[in-house]
């Protein structure tokens, strides 16, 4: 199964951009890469995805090797309010089974 | 917009009892989920409800039953609870399941096994 390798945090200034990289060597060429992130107490939040091409939407940036074996999130301007943690998933299959790992904890300070 | 709603927020129970959560959305989305999260892990997939009328297992089913009740409901059922399914429980849906779809995520259900 492709897995995903995150940091384990991140800290970042507010009004900073904030990079959020994603190893995921074994990526298929079928497979989705998306981004969600997790407030404290609250589910998962979709963030972005993408498959082979860099998506811009109005949340964050998705840049994507052209290998696809990495990418990453770019959060253009920190707010208090975008730490989180931060998950990469590669969707390999439909029906919602996708690998969820660790994730990356975004520290974001004033 | 309510979006996908869990309840109950928060439940105890003795090792043994039963219990019913429940997941509602108001997306018209054809497909449902159960996960759990464990401390400080990922989520893991317990059932899916690919569309209304079928369900299958997911990655960690044992201990739990689902019944899509309609397309808006998807129940999840624990009928002897253990300590070991001590979690998070969140529900999600989506459109119709493809890997392109986005997943929508309910709060989630903090739920303690004594």
């Amino acid at each position: 199964d492709a897995k995903t390798t995150q940091p384990n945090s991140m800290e970042s200034n507010e009004e900073e951009p904030v990079h959020l990289p994603c190893n995921h060597s074994t990526i298929s060429g079928t497979d989705y890469i998306h981004w969600y992130r997790q407030l404290p107490s609250q589910g998962p939040e979709y963030v972005i995805h993408g498959l082979t091409s860099n998506v811009n939407n109005r949340m964050a940036s998705l840049a994507i090797a052209e290998d696809r074996k990495s990418s990453t999130l770019i959060l253009h301007r920190a707010t208090l309010r975008d730490a989180a943690v931060y998950y990469c998933i590669l969707l390999t299959d439909s029906w919602g089974k996708f690998q969820f790992g660790a994730g990356t904890q975004v520290v974001v300070t004033p | 917009n309510a979006g996908v709603t869990q309840t109950p927020k928060f439940q105890v129970l003795k090792t043994g009892q039963s219990m019913t959560l429940q997941c509602a959305q108001d997306m018209n989305h054809n497909s449902m989920y159960w996960y759990r999260q464990d401390p400080g892990m990922g989520l893991r997939l317990i059932y899916y409800s690919a569309s209304e009328g079928t369900t299958d297992k997911g990655e960690v089913p044992n201990g739990y039953n689902v019944s899509r009740l309609n397309k808006r409901e998807f129940s999840l059922r624990l009928e002897s609870a253990a300590p070991s399914q001590t979690s998070v429980y969140f529900c999600a849906s989506s459109v119709g399941g493809a890997r392109f779809e986005k997943l929508f995520f309910g709060s989630g259900t903090q739920l303690s096994v004594l």
